[in-house]
């Protein structure tokens, strides 16, 4: 499958645990995204990746939250301390700059987050 | 505040009906523009998108959309839906500015339910 990969697909975790999601994109991608998503609400910008440059980061990013592309390639995006209100799809999707205008975003499944 | 708005939340209609789904955005600028469905259980797919030119636009499974400037829509349309098309369908905006450039904006979503 050439598509892009999130794992794991699902998360349980307690209040105050610490959380990693990975993201593998589309290997010639050279732009990454996340997203969150909770229910009965479209994706929210988190933060975006061009090779292993993070170029924005949007306010509904706090310091608990985290992210990295090491080398360009795959991404991690980790939450400290999680809060109930984590709870939420976590969604990734890569791009190739030269070639977004054309194509669009190619999105993974997602990683679903519940916090207990 | 910039934003993209979907009219409907749910939408309820019979096989062979006629479907439309609004979306109005905010920006005042060049856009780029974007309908996704999301079908049970999947990932976001891309429906079709708008860059310049014409500004009816096609996609697959025969949806279409038309881009009205000066209406500040991209209104995405079905002539007749079949019991497949189930899914919730969300508009994005992706504006051209410096700062935002690659990044999308969603509505809230649609959620459509195609009984037989």
């Amino acid at each position: 499958d050439t598509g892009v990969s999130q794992n794991p697909r699902h998360k349980i975790t307690k209040r105050g645990q610490n959380v990693t999601f990975r993201c593998d994109p589309i290997s010639e991608h050279n732009r990454l995204y996340w997203y969150r998503q909770t229910l009965g609400q479209g994706p929210e910008f988190l933060t975006y990746f061009q090779n292993e440059a993070q170029l924005e980061k949007s306010r509904l990013l706090s310091d608990r939250f985290s992210a990295e592309r090491p080398k360009g390639s795959f991404s991690t995006l980790e939450i400290q301390r999680t809060e109930q209100g984590d709870s939420a799809m976590y969604l990734c999707a890569s791009s190739l700059k030269d070639r977004e205008t054309n194509y669009g975003y190619t999105f993974g499944s997602g990683t679903r987050l519940t916090v207990v | 505040a910039q934003s993209v708005s979907q009219h409907n939340h749910h939408v309820i209609l019979s096989e062979a009906a006629s479907l439309e789904l609004g979306c109005n955005y905010s920006y005042g600028g060049t856009v780029n523009l974007f309908w996704y469905v999301q079908y049970p259980g999947q990932h976001l797919q891309l429906l079709l998108k708008y860059f310049s030119g014409d500004p009816l636009v096609k996609g697959i499974k025969g949806f279409e959309a038309e881009f009205i400037k000066s209406k500040f829509s991209f209104n995405l349309r079905k002539p007749s839906v079949q019991w497949s098309d189930t899914a919730e369908y969300f508009c994005a905006v992706n504006p051209l500015t410096t700062d935002s450039w690659g990044k999308l904006q969603f509505g809230a979503g649609t959620q459509v339910v195609v009984t037989p």
